[in-house]
């Protein structure tokens, strides 16, 4: 079963609007959950990281992630999105032995 | 840029040969951790090294095997390379001690390498 569900391949916003990227987990005891983007031919960048505390989690380029754990859900938000931040964004969960488990991302556009 | 180094960018070879992608971490990382992302399976976990020492395994082919060294660079070894094999290979490192609290740090991943089998 997979750990970490993305449902939506691709997500297509105007720029200036609030974008979210979704993210379901399913893993037993705490999550810990990431996000990561990976632009055209680069690798994965690290934006924000959920272990514990508060459910809102700031993170780099202006984008912030919910948890929410009767949903065990993980959406990745900007309130106003960039063209610039058309790329691919990844959820993951860290599981045992501390490797992570990657959704299958989700391609985000923004149009000008 | 992560500080995470992988040479080379890309790779053309034919099948049934050997491959060696060489990844160097991040100062001060001693985990290393080897992905593969291909279009079919996206993004999988191959196999974790801490120290010099193997700590994780996930679905790496018994044709793969990878290796770290004292200096904590380290090598993934690809054989009898099939037409499949071809993807992006990319290295990550953190600083992650089991069960300590540098186990919730996030990797750093490297540019990759891409491999393509002919």
């Amino acid at each position: 079963a997979q750990s970490v569900a993305q449902p939506e391949d691709q997500v297509n916003v105007a720029e200036g609007n609030p974008l979210t990227v979704k993210c379901t987990y399913s893993v037993s005891g705490n999550p810990y959950l990431f996000w990561y983007v990976q632009y055209p031919n680069r690798g994965l960048q690290f934006l924000l990281k959920y272990i514990t505390g508060d459910n809102l989690v700031k993170g780099s380029y202006g984008f912030e992630a919910e948890f929410n754990k009767s949903q065990t859900s993980f959406h990745l938000k900007k309130p106003s999105a960039l063209v610039s931040d058309s790329a691919l964004y990844f959820c993951a969960v860290r599981e045992k032995a501390y490797k992570l488990s990657f959704g299958a991302g989700t391609t985000v556009t923004v149009r000008a | 840029d992560s500080g995470v180094t992988q040479t080379p960018k890309h790779l053309i070879t034919a099948t049934g040969q050997r491959v060696t992608l060489r990844c160097s971490p991040r100062s001060g990382d001693l985990s290393v951790y080897w992905y593969q992302q291909s279009l079919d399976q996206g993004l999988q976990f191959l196999i974790q090294y801490y120290n010099g020492e193997e700590r994780a395994k996930g679905n790496i082919l018994e044709r793969f095997s990878a290796q770290q060294f004292p200096d904590l660079h380290s090598e993934l070894n690809l054989s009898s390379l099939e037409l499949g094999d071809s993807a992006l290979y990319f290295c990550a490192s953190s600083e992650g001690l089991a069960g300590s609290r540098s186990s919730y740090n996030e990797q750093f991943f490297g540019p990759g390498t891409r491999l393509t089998v002919l």
